[in-house]
């Protein structure tokens, strides 16, 4: 079974400031490490995902984050944030056999402001 | 873009009543699932479906509760007799496949139950 830790519920941040958002897991088996946006009235949208190969991944708006198994983390980082980068953001894992389902972490909303 | 439909956006029950809830998968997906967020809570797995059976189902997938694909295009999940705890968001998501190598969920919007 896996489980997902998202310490923060709640990050307010200044335009331009960088940010980032803490997720650790836990598991038994080896897992897939995703993180998924939430916009105010919409469903989830993947961020970014980690697979395999390289332990930072990136996004196509300048989020990144970092696969550490020693620390079993995969903390979610953006250098300089935007307004519109306000949203939920919610850390999850599944396993790499079988049907995937997906755990998730209960999200941390991002508050950027001018 | 292709992209999951979920009607309604926002349903309001009495306890004790029957609610069925629908999605639209992506055309091509085979696979299937429901997830639900209590406010302030985790997202929850519910149920995975695929080939007009259920694959895997969490703890929280009572009797109470039954999925369905009555057509080539819906994907419904049923609650028989709602209690106050089931008022939560409930999201569909499908995937191309579902075992095997990584397979991208995609998420509907949500639908939003409030159960009085």
């Amino acid at each position: 079974a896996q489980s997902v830790t998202q310490l923060d519920s709640q990050v307010p941040v200044f335009e331009e400031a960088p940010v980032e958002l803490r997720c650790n897991y836990s598991s038994s088996v080896s897992v897939y490490l995703f993180w998924y946006v939430q916009y105010p009235n919409q469903g989830l949208q993947l961020l970014l995902k980690y697979l395999s190969g390289s332990t930072l991944v990136e996004s196509i708006n300048g989020f990144e984050a970092e696969f550490n198994k020693s620390q079993t983390s995969f903390h979610l980082r953006k250098p300089s944030v935007h307004i519109s980068d306000t949203a939920e953001y919610f850390c999850a894992v599944s396993g790499r056999t079988g049907f995937q389902k997906l755990v998730f972490g209960t999200g941390t909303r991002l508050l950027v402001s001018p | 873009e292709p992209e999951v439909t979920q009607t309604p956006s926002h349903q309001v029950t009495q306890m004790g009543q029957e609610v069925i809830l629908r999605c639209v998968p992506i055309s091509n997906h085979l696979y299937f699932y429901w997830y639900r967020q209590i406010l302030g809570q985790k997202v929850e797995f519910l149920v995975s479906f695929y080939n007009n059976e259920i694959s895997e189902k969490s703890e929280i997938f009572d009797d109470q509760f039954s999925v369905e694909r009555p057509d080539g295009s819906n994907f419904t999940l049923k609650i028989r007799s709602t209690k106050l705890e089931d008022s939560a968001m409930y999201f569909c998501a499908s995937s191309e496949t579902g075992t095997g190598f990584y397979n991208e969920q995609f998420f509907g919007p949500g639908t939003r139950l409030t159960v009085l």
